[in-house]
């Protein structure tokens, strides 16, 4: 069973359109979490979720807007893309409160703006 | 702001040890993480320290002097499904949702 999942895997688009990136966790935890990997592999968040509520929002332009349906779920909509947007996006999940809290990623989601 | 730096790349022959460094300077500490990245795959947990010292598990062990904002991973009977870049990241607070990650380090391990 795939602990976290996302979708797709691959997504290639124009500039200026809106595009939606899906992310789901198994794992029973309550914080969600989305991160940019770009071209230099440097790994940096973007938005975390707790319990359906934002508690994280970095410095991130207001096209990208993510959406916690339930603790299960994090989607990330992002509209108007821009070629920088070219990046991999990584889904995480972790249980705050635990020991470590160590957070698990999904497979990524490669998103190549042409 | 959070600092925290690592080696770029490094070249190691199959079965050596390779010592991977990590130092950080960030405003508050609560525990440093390691993980592997293989090319084009999700990162992997593979440690965590919060107290000084080392933690070893099976190849790999991971020490940290909090003293010195400085940890290492360190990765034994190195072999040719090591070669990934290898993360640390710091959680500043207990109450702290976000980690913040090096730029990571690529190890090439060769036959």
């Amino acid at each position: 069973d795939t602990a976290v999942s996302q979708t797709p895997k691959y997504l290639v688009t124009q500039m200026g359109n809106d595009k939606s990136i899906k992310c789901e966790q198994n794992l029973g935890h309550d914080t969600m979490y989305w991160y940019k990997q770009d071209s230099k592999k440097f790994l940096k968040i973007m938005f975390s979720y707790n319990n359906k509520e934002l508690i994280i929002n970095e410095t991130v332009p207001n096209r990208f807007s993510p959406k916690s349906p339930d603790k299960a779920h994090l989607n990330l909509h992002i509209n108007s893309l821009e070629l920088g947007d070219s990046a991999v996006y990584f889904c995480a999940s972790s249980h705050q409160g635990a020991i470590t809290d160590t957070q698990y990623f999904g497979p990524g989601t490669r998103l190549t703006v042409l | 702001g959070q600092n925290i730096d690592q080696p770029t790349e490094m070249t190691a022959t199959e079965g050596a040890i390779v010592q991977i460094n990590c130092t950080y300077q960030t405003s508050g500490f609560n525990g440093l993480f390691w993980y592997q990245q293989h090319a084009g795959e999700a990162p992997t947990f593979l440690s965590y320290n919060v107290l000084d010292g080392l933690e070893e598990k099976g190849r790999f062990s991971s020490f940290l002097s909090r003293s010195k904002g400085y940890s290492y991973l360190l990765l034994k009977e190195l072999q040719m499904k090591d070669s990934a870049s290898y993360l640390c990241a710091v959680k500043r607070h207990s109450n702290d949702y976000k980690l913040s990650f090096g730029a990571g380090t690529t190890v090439t391990v060769r036959a």
